[in-house]
């Protein structure tokens, strides 16, 4: 168990949709980071906060926007949906720093139909 | 977002056999280089954080090792064990964001 909780663990819904996704970081951690991880690809940096203020972005649409909250969760909010989007996202926290290891979440399951 | 090269995609290894695989990154502007365990319906589990050039760092049978200056580090397993099947990932730090490897899938056949 890493300590990263995340929620939902699946979902399902249809194209032009918004869903928000949630992550709970390990105590302590200050830093969290969001990746995407599609079908034949590896995993995608997205985002990070750090201590509710975002850090560093990768490639994040436009449609994506994600923020950390004073108790240190974070959420992950995906608006007008498509097909494309479908992707396993996880979620990962560390104390501070690139040269301190990430503890990942168990992932959410994101199905557009 | 830098390109980070792992190689070979996949391997075989026979359970008690020694192996390794390759992670290439940018030479410059380096930072920190992350190795990861990834086992099938599990999640991403840090390994190794390597920050020297020189840098070797081992757990259990497993070790890595850094050259900042050619850029790559290597990944070795010692006595393959059929646990030890999972996707390693390397990862290239810099200015807060990972950059990952594509990974090396290790199946470790009993």
């Amino acid at each position: 168990d890493s300590g990263v909780t995340q929620t939902p663990k699946h979902l399902i819904t249809a194209t032009g949709q918004r869903v928000t996704l949630r992550c709970s970081p390990r105590s302590g951690d200050l830093s969290v980071y969001w990746y995407q991880q599609s079908l034949d690809q590896g995993l995608q940096f997205l985002i990070q906060y750090y201590n509710g203020e975002e850090r560093a972005k990768g490639n994040i649409l436009e449609r994506f926007s994600a923020q950390q909250f004073p108790d240190l969760h974070s959420e992950l909010n995906l608006s007008s949906l498509e097909l494309g989007d479908s992707a396993l996202y996880f979620c990962a926290s560390s104390d501070d720093g690139s040269n301190q290891p990430q503890h990942f979440g168990d992932g959410t399951r994101l199905s557009i139909l | 977002i830098l390109n980070v090269e792992q190689s070979p995609q996949s391997l075989h290894v026979q359970e008690g056999d020694s192996t390794n695989f390759t992670c290439s990154f940018p030479s410059s502007n380096f930072y920190a280089l992350h190795w990861y365990r990834w086992e099938t319906a599990k999640s991403p589990e840090a390994l190794f954080v390597m920050t020297l050039n020189g840098d070797e760092k081992k757990k259990g049978r497993i070790s890595a090792t850094l050259n900042t200056k050619e850029g790559y580090s290597y990944l070795y397993i010692k006595g393959s064990q059929p646990e030890d099947s999972a996707t390693y990932l390397c990862a290239f730090s810099h200015d807060y964001k990972l950059s990952f490897g594509a990974g090396t899938t290790v199946t470790v056949r009993a």
